[in-house]
């Protein structure tokens, strides 16, 4: 059964570039999430949706993020105009909810690089 | 009140040694406690989890302590091998919000 599938693995671009970040969730997974590593702050989930529907967006830094879900299988994450300190691993997880076990179903990332 | 607070950020212990990895929360709400395993260039993974009605869970030579007067719970990894180094992190949810995670330990054992 495949995964989390993200893609590219990895981004190089440039400052003021847009950039896409895609997913593809777990099949039979309703929720999806979209999580950045930094090695200063961490995880931060970004924005999760639930059937398809953005449920919480307060983590999105600001409104050169932007993020849809158009189906069930299919999730982008969109940066315009990025900028270096968007560096970072973006991650997507999908889950069951429902089952409230926490579980998540982490993508192997998108390592973004804005010079 | 949603923050979880992980202690410490990195960990050397020889192999065979007891790892022990703390968080802390706020957040009385917290009803479901998992812990992920990172290895570099992959996406985390889940370990074991606990909920707040049980003091301990145990699974092969992971065990997670919960003191839900203290609000802390830890991660112990017993006789450690150099297998298990990697990145760990804490977790907290409740209700159908999406998971806070602690900063992340990173675990080195050493051969």
């Amino acid at each position: 059964d495949a995964g989390v599938i993200q893609s590219p693995r990895h981004e190089v671009t440039e400052m003021g570039q847009e950039v896409t970040l895609r997913c593809k969730p777990i099949s039979g997974h309703n929720s999806l999430f979209w999580y950045r590593q930094t090695m200063m702050r961490g995880l931060e989930l970004l924005i999760y949706f639930n059937n398809n529907v953005p449920i919480d967006d307060s983590g999105m830094p600001e409104d050169r993020f932007s993020a849809k879900m158009p189906n069930a299988s299919f999730s982008t994450l969109k940066i315009q105009p990025s900028e270096p300190r968007d560096s970072a691993v973006y991650f997507c997880a999908s889950s069951r909810r429902g089952e409230n076990t926490g579980e998540l179903f982490f993508g192997e990332g998108s390592r973004l690089t804005v010079l | 009140q949603q923050q979880v607070k992980q202690s410490p950020q990195s960990l050397i212990v020889q192999k065979g040694g007891i790892s022990i990895i703390n968080c802390a929360y706020e957040n009385t709400a917290f009803d479901y406690f998992p812990w992920y395993q990172q290895f570099p260039g992959k996406g985390p993974a889940l370990l074991i989890a606990i909920r707040p009605d049980v003091s301990e869970k145990k699974e092969g030579r992971f065990t997670i302590s919960f003191n839900k007067s203290a609000k802390q719970f830890s991660l112990h990894i017993m006789d450690s091998q150099p297998g298990d180094s990697a990145t760990y992190f804490c977790a907290a949810v409740w209700g159908r919000r999406a998971l806070t995670f602690g900063s992340g330990t990173r675990l080195q054992v050493q051969p």
